[in-house]
């Protein structure tokens, strides 16, 4: 198994860009979350999906789409970016362990994101 | 509201001390927290759970609802050790979790 994987690794936008950044999975994970990490914020979830077709806002949602067409699959767009956005981007799937009676997390490798 | 704080930015200490690294929460029904750490340049990765009362690579960390805190200790601290951890609480019934603000711990030779 890959895992959780993302592309790109390093992306740089200029300001009012939109971009999509990639997040799969092969896991067969129904709950998959996209979250930002900056520096003294910790980790802010975004958006989650618990299922194929179904998404939700999280705690900063403002400027970011998301949509879950396929289990495997969960991307983020950026509709206009600014330099706000700049962060590292982690997303990440879980599923429930019945052998260790909650969920499992996996995280993604991350993309760091700047916006000039 | 379901929160996490973790007071400390950095914490220093130098090697074979102990450590402590400080969670506290805010969660109105029976909480599940993880702990999670990040070495440099890398992904997260889950270091322990309360529910599974376990002891992974020396580290503890004990749920007390009273003082609605979570704290992660090690008795001897290694350099390996360097790293960034985050407390983790599962919020609802999904796989949603609320992260702390994250401690940075830099174990000195």
């Amino acid at each position: 198994n890959a895992g959780v994987t993302q592309t790109p690794k390093f992306q740089v936008l200029k300001t009012g860009q939109s971009m999509t950044l990639q997040c799969a999975q092969d896991m067969n994970h129904e709950y998959m979350s996209w979250y930002r990490q900056d520096p003294g914020m910790g980790l802010r979830l975004i958006h989650y999906s618990v299922g194929a077709g179904i998404t939700d806002q999280g705690e900063v949602p403002n400027g970011y789409n998301v949509s879950r067409s396929t289990t495997e699959d969960f991307p983020l767009r950026l509709l206009s970016a600014a330099p706000s956005q700049t962060s590292v981007y982690f997303c990440a799937s879980s599923y429930w362990s019945g052998l260790a009676g909650t969920y499992e997390q996996y995280f993604g490798p991350g993309t760091r994101l700047t916006v000039t | 509201a379901q929160r996490v704080t973790q007071p400390e930015k950095l914490l220093s200490v130098f090697k074979g001390a102990p450590v402590e690294l400080k969670c506290n929460y805010s969660y109105s029904g029976s909480p599940e927290l993880f702990w999670y750490v990040q070495y440099s340049r890398q992904r997260l990765q889950l270091l322990l759970r309360h529910i599974s009362r376990e002891s992974i690579k020396g580290f503890t960390a004990d749920l007390n609802k009273g003082e609605t805190s979570f704290h992660l200790k090690k008795p001897f601290a290694q350099e390996e050790d360097s790293a960034m951890y985050y407390c983790a609480l599962k919020s609802g019934n999904t796989g949603k979790l609320i992260f702390g603000q994250g401690t940075t711990l830099q174990v000195k030779p």
